[in-house]
């Protein structure tokens, strides 16, 4: 199918393990992104890659680390998971004029 | 910085009437987009509808339908004829030039039988 696939969708952590949600699209896009959708629903980009190349950063500490090994996926991983890092995240991919998100992944921290 | 702004964190309708959510945004750019994303249940993110800045029509998709003000920098969505299955949180959003989306906080429509 053409989509945007993100796995996996539920994580269930303990505080300071380290781990990473994978995120590819097979719509030929060249911009992906990592949005973070907290425990008040409330969205934020974190990350944008155009063609493999970071051109947005927002603040976000820096155990949050993004991956992009060709133009249709970007990874996020994270170091020393903390309790306020249980959200759900959403990889989205775009062109000019809109974005496809993926079905997002709960992380949850214990 | 863009900011986006939905003043009714909830809305109830019944069945087959309509509801009118409410956008404003703030920008100094001329040119950008506009979308409106349903987030039912399942947490998926579903795009309702787009809007280009510099198109002075209004989108239509079947049943929303937007009020496109861009002096008023404002930007409703109308659901006619609501059905149960339109229950979710609803996300205006801002898309700039360099693509990065901003998203307002959200309504929570609920349709009554």
């Amino acid at each position: 199918d053409t989509a945007v696939s993100q796995t996996p969708k539920y994580l269930v952590t303990q505080m300071g393990n380290d781990k990473s949600i994978k995120c590819e699209q097979n719509l030929g896009h060249d911009t992906m992104y990592w949005y973070k959708q907290d425990s008040k629903k409330f969205l934020k980009i974190m990350f944008s890659y155009n063609n493999k190349e970071l051109i947005i950063n927002e603040t976000v500490p820096n155990r949050f680390s993004p991956k992009s090994p060709d133009k249709a996926h970007l990874n996020l991983h994270i170091n020393s998971l903390e309790l306020g890092d249980s959200a759900v995240y959403f990889c989205a991919s775009s062109q000019s004029s809109g974005y496809t998100f993926g079905s997002g992944t709960r992380l949850t921290v214990v | 910085a863009q900011t986006v702004t939905q003043s009714q964190p909830e809305m109830s309708v019944q069945e087959a009437e309509t509801v009118t959510l409410s956008c404003t945004y703030d920008t100094s750019e001329n040119n950008y987009y506009l979308f409106w994303y349903k987030q039912p249940p399942s947490r998926q993110m579903i795009l309702v509808i787009r809007q280009e800045a510099y198109k002075q029509q209004n989108a239509t998709e079947n049943r929303f339908s937007v009020n496109f003000q861009k002096a008023a920098k404002s930007f409703s969505l109308k659901i006619s004829d609501s059905q149960l299955g339109d229950t979710a949180m609803y996300f205006c959003a801002f898309m700039r030039f360099d693509y990065k989306l901003s998203f307002g906080a959200g309504t929570t429509v609920t349709v009554r039988a």
